[in-house]
């Protein structure tokens, strides 16, 4: 089965701790995304990369880290910097395609986490 | 002014009725747009994707495309109970490669098919 998993499904942090959500895909998509999300308001873009070993911020990047070491693989890394970090965390991919960017995004199921 | 801005919900129809959605985007040079389902407490799911000023039919769904008055909508036929759900208009803000990849996204309508 082809899809955009993201691990772990909750999560729980102590204030000041760093953490790192999953997020793998086996679609062979070459770009990938992190959003987050928070209660009755739309996608906020974090991080994107639309190759391996390269990525740029988006819109709320203070807080966040990222890598892309492999295609399959975007992790986020949530860090103490981040002064509300309690939200719903999603993950997409898509497949660039050209100069025009259709950039159909599918997203993963999400990671929900709680600052305690 | 946002970006991406969609009608104020929530927004309550009969079952059987038809559920119009709208969005508008601030960027003339948008090339793509998108409507996503999100049942509560789940992930966006993709139910709609255009490009072209018109009309694109999927099953019940519709989506409309003014490039002019910067407008796209989404109509629902024959809503079922099974519709409810937040509706999320995406904009691929900007033309070509200057914003390539990027999605903007509204900030959803709660919309609710009673039986």
């Amino acid at each position: 089965d082809g899809g955009i998993t993201q691990s772990p499904k909750y999560l729980f942090r102590k204030e000041g701790q760093n953490v790192t959500l999953s997020c793998e895909q086996n679609l062979n998509h070459d770009a990938m995304y992190w959003y987050r999300q928070d209660p009755g308001q739309g996608l906020r873009l974090i991080y994107y990369s639309q190759i391996v070993n390269d990525f740029q911020k988006g819109d709320i990047a203070e807080g966040y880290s990222v890598s892309r070491e492999k295609k399959e693989s975007f992790p986020l890394t949530v860090t103490s910097a981040q002064k509300n970090p309690t939200a719903f965390y999603l993950c997409a991919s898509s497949i660039p395609s050209g100069r025009v960017s259709y950039n159909e995004q599918f997203f993963g199921p999400g990671t929900r986490l709680t600052v305690l | 002014q946002k970006e991406v801005e969609q009608n104020s919900g929530p927004l309550s129809v009969p079952e059987g009725a038809i559920a119009s959605l709208n969005c508008t985007y601030s960027d003339r040079g948008s090339q793509s747009f998108f409507w996503y389902r999100q049942y509560s407490g789940k992930s966006p799911e993709l139910i709609m994707s255009i490009y072209s000023n018109g009309d694109k039919e999927d099953g019940r769904f519709t989506a409309q495309l003014n490039k002019a008055s910067q407008y796209v909508s989404l109509l629902i036929r024959d809503s079922q109970p099974s519709d409810s759900a937040t509706y999320l208009c995406a904009v691929n803000i900007g033309a070509g490669g200057t914003s390539y990849g990027k999605l903007t996204f509204g900030q959803g309508t709660i919309l609710t098919v009673h039986p």
